[in-house]
C-alpha cells in the first residue's frame, strides 16, 4: 500500500536553529515526492519536489531510497517559516502524510 | 489567472442535508482531486480524477460522490450529510498525476 509517515506533529524551534522535518514513504515503485507547504491563511503550495533537486527558501529534501525517506533540512529557521509542512507522494494519484506544524520563536 | 476555484468557501448543513462543491481549473489540467482537511489527520484523499471521464475513489470515499463534468470541472457531492463530514475541504490539479498540484482556497463544511 502506498503510505506517506510525516512522525512529528509539532515541531519547535528558536529563530537561527536547525530544522528537519521527517518524512517516510511506502511505495514499490519509483517514486515522485514532494514538499508542500500551508501558511497561516494561504492555500496549499509546493515548496519543493526530489526531482528538481533544489533549494527553495534556504529548504532542501534528498530522496533516500534505501531508507525510503524524503527529509526537509534548513540550517537555519527563520520565523517566516512557521506553517504547516505536508509531504506528498505522486503515484496514479497524490498522497499526503498527516502533515507537521513547525513554529519558529524569535 | 484564477488557477483552481472553490465554492462555496463556506457551508453549513444540518444532518441529512445533501449539497455539491464545485470546483474549476483553467489550467488545462486532467487531473484533479478532492481532499479532506482535519486536525491531525492531515490531508485524506477523498476521489481524484486522472483524466476527463475517469474517477476513482481515493482514502476516505465513503459517503460522497464525484463527477468530472468536463476538463475544467470536478465537483464533491453529500448525498447525506453526517457530522462525521464537518472539515475543511480542496480541490487540487494537476498536469498529471505525480506532477505538481495546485489547490482551490478551501471550503470548510460544518454539518450539525
Amino acid at each position: 500500500a502506498q503510505r506517506v509517515t510525516q512522525p512529528e506533529k509539532l515541531l519547535s524551534v528558536f529563530k537561527g536553529a536547525p530544522v528537519e522535518l521527517k518524512c517516510n514513504y511506502s511505495y514499490s515503485g519509483s517514486p515522485e515526492l514532494f514538499w508542500y507547504v500551508q501558511y497561516s491563511r494561504q492555500r496549499l503550495q509546493l515548496l519543493l519536489r526530489h526531482i528538481s533537486r533544489e533549494s527553495i527558501k534556504g529548504f532542501t529534501a534528498d530522496l533516500n531510497k534505501g531508507e525510503t525517506s524524503f527529509h526537509l533540512k534548513k540550517p537555519f529557521a527563520q520565523e517566516e517559516d512557521s506553517a504547516m509542512y505536508y509531504c506528498a507522494l505522486g503515484t496514479d494519484k497524490l498522497i499526503f502524510g498527516t502533515g507537521t506544524r513547525l513554529q519558529v520563536f524569535p | 489567472n484564477a488557477g483552481v476555484t472553490q465554492t462555496p468557501k463556506f457551508q453549513v448543513l444540518k444532518t441529512g442535508q445533501s449539497m455539491t462543491l464545485q470546483c474549476a481549473q483553467d489550467m488545462n489540467h486532467n487531473s484533479m482531486y478532492w481532499y479532506r482537511q482535519d486536525p491531525g489527520m492531515g490531508l485524506r484523499l477523498i476521489y481524484y480524477s486522472a483524466s476527463e471521464g475517469t474517477t476513482d475513489k481515493g482514502e476516505v470515499p465513503n459517503g460522497y460522490n464525484v463527477s468530472r463534468l468536463n476538463k475544467r470541472e470536478f465537483s464533491l457531492r453529500l448525498e447525506s450529510a453526517a457530522p462525521s463530514q464537518t472539515s475543511v475541504y480542496f480541490c487540487a490539479s494537476s498536469v498529471f498525476e505525480n506532477t505538481e498540484a495546485f489547490f482551490g482556497q478551501g471550503t470548510r463544511l460544518t454539518v450539525v
